[in-house]
């Protein structure tokens, strides 16, 4: 199940079920949004992307949905594997100064996933 | 290969103390960052730096000095470490260019006591 509170939320699910992780995103204007996946101990790595003229990208096991009526992004992972875990970022490319934009990064949510 | 490295992975310093924390990318970017992650895996925006000029400076205390001695390089300088500063410096880099991901280093982590 998901909770949420003073702690990072978490996502706990069991091997070969499919998840899904929501964001909630903050700009109207924003159009370019990424997955991002961290493991412990490392940096973020891309998972996948989506520009704001699309509602859904399919990767490798990965899906992203965009509803940008209600500023909203998830991710689906299809039969989750122990590897998966790990904590994942939505980010929105965000203009900041004129002509340059920068990702800003949501809360962030762990996945957990138990053989 | 690595793409983005920066360099120490773990720094354990006393309040006061000077630090730099090394950065470089081979990716032939012309932007690069500095993120600050924080003990709630917030990761927020410190510096945007594009072709060794600054574009962003995210409200970031003047202890912090980024210094971009050409584009493949981004080094973050700390005066008079706090216990605040306490956290996971993540460098990044990507093309200036709109909707392009950006490729991260594998983090500094920054202990004061």
């Amino acid at each position: 199940g998901e909770s949420v509170g003073l702690h990072l939320p978490t996502l706990s699910v069991q091997e070969g079920d499919n998840s899904i992780i929501n964001c909630a995103y903050s700009n109207s204007a924003s159009d370019y949004f990424i997955w991002y996946k961290q493991e412990s101990g490392k940096g973020p790595q891309f998972i996948i992307d989506i520009r704001s003229n699309m509602d859904k990208r399919q990767g490798q096991r990965v899906t992203v949905l965009l509803n940008k009526t209600v500023k909203h992004l998830s991710l689906q992972i299809a039969a989750t594997q122990p590897g998966d875990s790990a904590v994942y970022f939505c980010a929105e490319n965000k203009e900041v100064n004129s002509g340059y934009s920068t990702l800003t990064f949501g809360k962030g949510t762990m996945l957990l996933v138990s053989p | 290969d690595t793409a983005v490295s920066q360099t120490p992975k773990y720094l354990v310093t006393q309040m006061g103390n000077d630090k730099s924390i090394k950065c470089e990318q081979n990716l032939g970017h012309d932007t690069m960052y500095w993120y600050k992650q924080d003990s709630k895996k917030f990761l927020k925006i410190m510096f945007s730096y594009n072709n060794k000029e600054l574009i962003i400076n995210e409200t970031v205390p003047n202890r912090f000095s980024p210094k971009s001695p050409d584009k493949a390089h981004l080094n973050l300088h700390i005066n008079s470490l706090e216990l605040g500063d306490s956290a996971v410096y993540f460098c990044a880099s990507s093309l200036i260019q709109e909707n392009t991901e950006a490729f991260f280093g594998q983090g500094t982590r920054l202990t004061v006591v």
